[in-house]
């Protein structure tokens, strides 16, 4: 089993639609919670980083993390065509003072007009 | 804004030869990481450093170097290029204990 499960898609979905990409993981010890959004053929960028459980809300985009469950959100509210992307959980600790994150693959997400 | 730089969008390469990537930061970040990206395999970290000077194995480290002389520079070797290097090369720099911020990315490729 992958310490991070994430399902690859593509997911496909009207403008407009509220979009849940998700990812679970295995290591309990995971504190630090991010997800990026990569357009093609570009570097990944910072779009919501977390600590622990809860939710983080910032314009179109909530981040939501559930420990007991071992799975994290991403909403995107109001999809534009621009929020055609791959996303990219990651989750990290403080476990060995090292802090390096790992990766989900990535879901490609399209939100056609 | 946190920038980070990487010296070539595009490399094209021939079997053999010694390949450099560079990459920048310029937010004073002590930990720099150097990956690559391929299609289904996701994100696989090569090397890292904590420090100027200091570098550590990370995944697939096999058939790459590392350089840090300066705390803002960072720099991948591929001491004899192979078409199985051919990738997209993405470098990342960040605090300890805090998120990680890419690069561009340099798509390599090894004819």
């Amino acid at each position: 089993q992958k310490e991070v499960e994430q399902d690859p898609g593509p997911l496909s979905v009207p403008e407009g639609a509220i979009v849940s990409l998700n990812c679970t993981y295995s290591n309990s010890a995971f504190q630090y919670f991010m997800w990026y959004r990569q357009y093609s053929r570009k570097g990944p960028e910072l779009l919501m980083y977390t600590y622990s459980s809860g939710n983080k809300e910032d314009g179109r985009f909530t981040a939501q993390v559930d420990k007991s469950s071992k799975y994290i959100s991403l909403f995107i509210r109001d999809s534009q065509p621009s929020d055609s992307a791959t996303y990219l959980c990651a989750m990290s600790s403080s476990s060995g003072g090292s802090y390096i994150p790992t990766f989900g693959r990535g879901t490609s997400l399209i939100v056609h007009p | 804004d946190v920038k980070v730089t990487q010296s070539s969008r595009y490399l094209v390469k021939r079997t053999g030869e010694k390949v450099f990537l560079e990459c920048v930061q310029d937010m004073d970040h002590e930990n720099m990481f150097w990956y690559r990206q391929d299609p289904g395999l996701g994100l696989r970290l090569i090397y890292f450093s904590y420090d100027v000077k200091m570098k550590e194995k990370g995944d697939i480290p096999e058939g790459y170097s590392v350089s840090r002389e300066k705390k803002e520079r960072f720099s991948l070797i591929l001491e004899s290029a192979s078409t199985n290097q051919t990738s997209m090369y993405l470098c990342a720099s960040g605090l300890l204990g805090d998120t990680q911020y890419f690069g561009p990315g340099t798509r390599l490729t090894v004819l």
